[in-house]
């Protein structure tokens, strides 16, 4: 087995400011993802990544960015925090066979004061 | 594109209810269809999964049958209990194998 650590678990920040999520996998998996999550509207796709220096845009992607400096780490970025943007962040990964599983964090909570 | 509707975003059932979340996709070929459950402080986890028409996927007395026909994966369960409370997410992965398309969720409450 392996596992999906977050950090932060809570990320409280001002408006403007940029604020960093970190996501690490140990499974080995080469393709990881950011999800963003609001009540009532699912999960949304803010980025992912196939393989250590790769990013591939979401349907969300305005107003953050991403690294994959390793195969192991995923990190996100919020450009410029807004009051609007409190949501939780989901970090995921998968090995990238058919069909195959996408395993979880336990999120990341934005908080903009 | 592909898509995932599920209808219901709220259900309360009381112990021992039968259980139906209603999943619709839209995706051309054969994609694998996924149930997920997400508790409280918690990331979504595997339910389980289908890849073919007619296969059934089963788990914890839930289960739902991969239908193309109907482009269908409902949720069903005979008798829930007060732990199912949680929030269910029907999803796909198109043949790409690379997108994950979610549902919007939806919350089981199951009073006691």
């Amino acid at each position: 087995g392996g596992i999906i650590t977050q950090t932060p678990k809570f990320l409280i920040g001002q408006e403007g400011q940029k604020l960093t999520l970190k996501c690490q996998q140990n499974f080995n998996h080469d393709t990881m993802y950011w999800y963003r999550q609001d009540s009532g509207k699912g999960l949304r796709l803010i980025y992912y990544s196939i393989t250590e220096n790769d990013l591939q845009k979401g349907d969300l992607s305005e107003g953050y960015d991403a690294s994959r400096e390793k195969k192991s780490s995923f990190s996100l970025t919020v450009t410029s925090a807004q009051k609007n943007e409190m949501a939780v962040f989901l970090c995921a990964s998968t090995s990238g066979v058919s069909g195959n599983t996408l395993y979880f964090g336990e999120g990341s909570r934005l908080i903009v004061v | 594109g592909d898509s995932v509707t599920q209808t219901e975003g709220q259900v309360a059932l009381s112990e021992e209810d039968f259980l139906t979340i209603h999943c619709n996709y839209s995706a051309s070929g054969y994609p694998t269809l996924f149930w997920y459950v997400q508790y409280p402080g918690e990331g979504p986890q595997l339910l389980f999964r289908a890849s073919r028409d007619k296969e059934k996927g089963s788990s914890r007395g839930f289960e739902a049958t991969y239908d193309k026909g109907t482009t269908s994966f409902h949720l069903r369960k005979a008798s829930v209990q007060e732990s199912d409370s949680a929030v269910y997410y029907c999803a796909l992965s198109d043949q790409g194998y690379q997108n994950f398309y979610f549902g919007k969720g939806t919350s089981l409450t199951v009073i006691p």
